[in-house]
């Protein structure tokens, strides 16, 4: 199975910063990657799919980046509502899986 | 309005089976490339998915619960079941149910049905 690792597992972060996470696969998986949103106690959210493609009604200050192996989640200006886990998912093979995922935290 | 709800019981004792049942509305489990995935989160912890199918039948389980795992849909009736057998209490967590279709990404979640399992 492709194992699916993300860093950095905690970010601590203040309103209007600019947030990086990555997350790496162990094999290529081409643009088959996804990222979602998930707040405490609620289903997780389609934010990215196919690497950089940004979901309907998404904010723009959320983007995606990367290919093969290497993979980052960008938001521009931290919003007091982006406070969230975020997961990674790849889809190159009908065995799905997901990363372990990142918690943004207040500073 | 596209849906996805869960429903199956919120506790079952250690050895016994599982059964989830995925109710969609506002599309069909028949349209080309269409498909269901169940996954599932233990409290804390991160999204673990577990089997998908697609609208031509086919199914993926994954690796590590294959042998307990069996996926199926009755698409007149909109709903996609899972089967998990030999419950324990490690399978304690949070089951979703979520639509893959055009993006191949999870576009669509259920709200999400807790399952515990204790004797």
């Amino acid at each position: 199975d492709i194992q699916m690792t993300q860093s950095p597992s905690t970010l601590s972060a203040s309103v209007g910063d600019r947030v990086t996470i990555t997350c790496r696969a162990s094999q290529s998986i081409s643009s088959w990657l996804a990222w979602y949103q998930q707040k405490p106690g609620k289903a997780p959210k389609l934010l990215i799919y196919k690497a950089s493609s940004l979901e309907s009604g998404v904010p723009s200050r959320f983007s995606g980046s990367g290919s093969g192996t290497e993979f980052t989640l960008t938001i521009s200006s931290l919003q007091p509502d982006d406070f969230a886990t975020y997961y990674c998912q790849q889809y190159n093979t009908v065995f799905r899986t997901f990363g372990q995922g990142t918690k943004v935290e207040i500073k | 309005q596209v849906t996805l709800k869960e429903s199956g019981p919120v506790l079952v004792k250690p050895t016994e089976t599982l059964t989830l049942t995925c109710t969609v509305s506002g599309f069909s489990l028949s349209n080309a490339r269409m498909g269901v995935s169940w996954i599932r989160q233990p409290p804390g912890k991160a999204l673990e998915w577990l089997a998908h199918i697609f609208s031509n039948d086919e199914k993926s389980y994954s690796t590590s619960l294959k042998s307990r795992l069996t996926i199926s849909k009755d698409t007149s009736k909109s709903q996609v079941v899972l089967t998990m057998t030999n419950m324990d209490p490690v399978d304690t967590a949070t089951y979703y149910c979520a639509r893959t279709w055009i993006r191949d990404a999870f576009d669509i979640w259920g709200q999400g049905t807790m399952v515990t399992v204790s004797s």
